[in-house]
């Protein structure tokens, strides 16, 4: 079975710093890749997508293949970015018939 | 365009009762999810609905089932509720396999 691991609950970084958000699966197949993130009062919400190659909120992960891994990584941190960040995988092209496996999640703080 | 919503938003039942919970998805979206968020185990996949038909379920016990309406509306049931069964529940819609998913509010269930 597929298994997500985001090894860090909680990551406190001051603003400007750098940011990376660790990210590790498990699964024997081509698996889609996504990072989901939740604002405080809101929605559980798309960031990116490993498909799509795009840089969001200048957040940008690279799938690799060879570490199955799927890091989040930001150059400079800003206030705004606080919030809880998951990584989920999909056996299929975007999670709808199979359901999205998520990781337990990393609280990001950051600090002024 | 309205997204994706969910009623009752809190919920509070007794062991042994059973309890439903609604999602109405964006207008369009034919694919329904259904995720259970709690503490301990982060968020899982419940099972997947698309157009009327159940394509993937989850490991969970049959107390745990659903359904969707031809207006794509869907609706899941917990039966003979456990302690355990405590939980934030969220539903996601999206449009066709490999859409993104777009994620309600979430009922929050409490079983006393």
């Amino acid at each position: 079975a597929q298994r997500v691991t985001q090894p860090e609950k909680l990551l406190s970084v001051f603003k400007g710093a750098p940011v990376e958000l660790k990210c590790n699966y498990s699964y024997s197949g081509s698996p889609e890749l996504f990072w989901y993130v939740q604002y405080s009062r809101q929605r559980l919400q798309l960031l990116l997508r490993h498909i799509s190659r795009e840089s969001i909120k200048g957040f940008t992960a690279d799938l690799n293949k060879g570490e199955t891994s799927f890091h989040l990584k930001k150059p400079f941190a800003q206030e705004e970015d606080s919030a809880m960040y998951y990584c989920a995988l999909s056996r299929d092209s975007g999670g709808g018939a199979d359901g999205l496996t998520f990781g337990k999640g990393t609280h990001l703080i950051i600090q002024p | 365009k309205a997204g994706v919503t969910q009623t009752p938003r809190y919920l509070i039942k007794t062991r042994g009762q059973q309890v439903t919970l609604s999602c109405s998805p964006i207008s369009g979206h034919r694919s329904v999810s259904w995720y259970q968020q709690t503490p301990g185990q982060g968020l899982q996949f419940l099972f997947e609905y698309f157009s009327e038909t159940q394509r993937n379920k989850g490991n969970f016990p049959g107390r745990f089932s659903g359904r969707q309406f031809s207006n794509s509306r869907s609706e899941m049931n917990v039966s003979t509720l456990e302690l355990g069964d405590s939980a934030l529940y969220l539903c996601a819609s999206s449009g066709q396999a490999g859409d993104e998913q777009f994620f309600g509010p979430g009922t929050r269930l409490t079983v006393l």
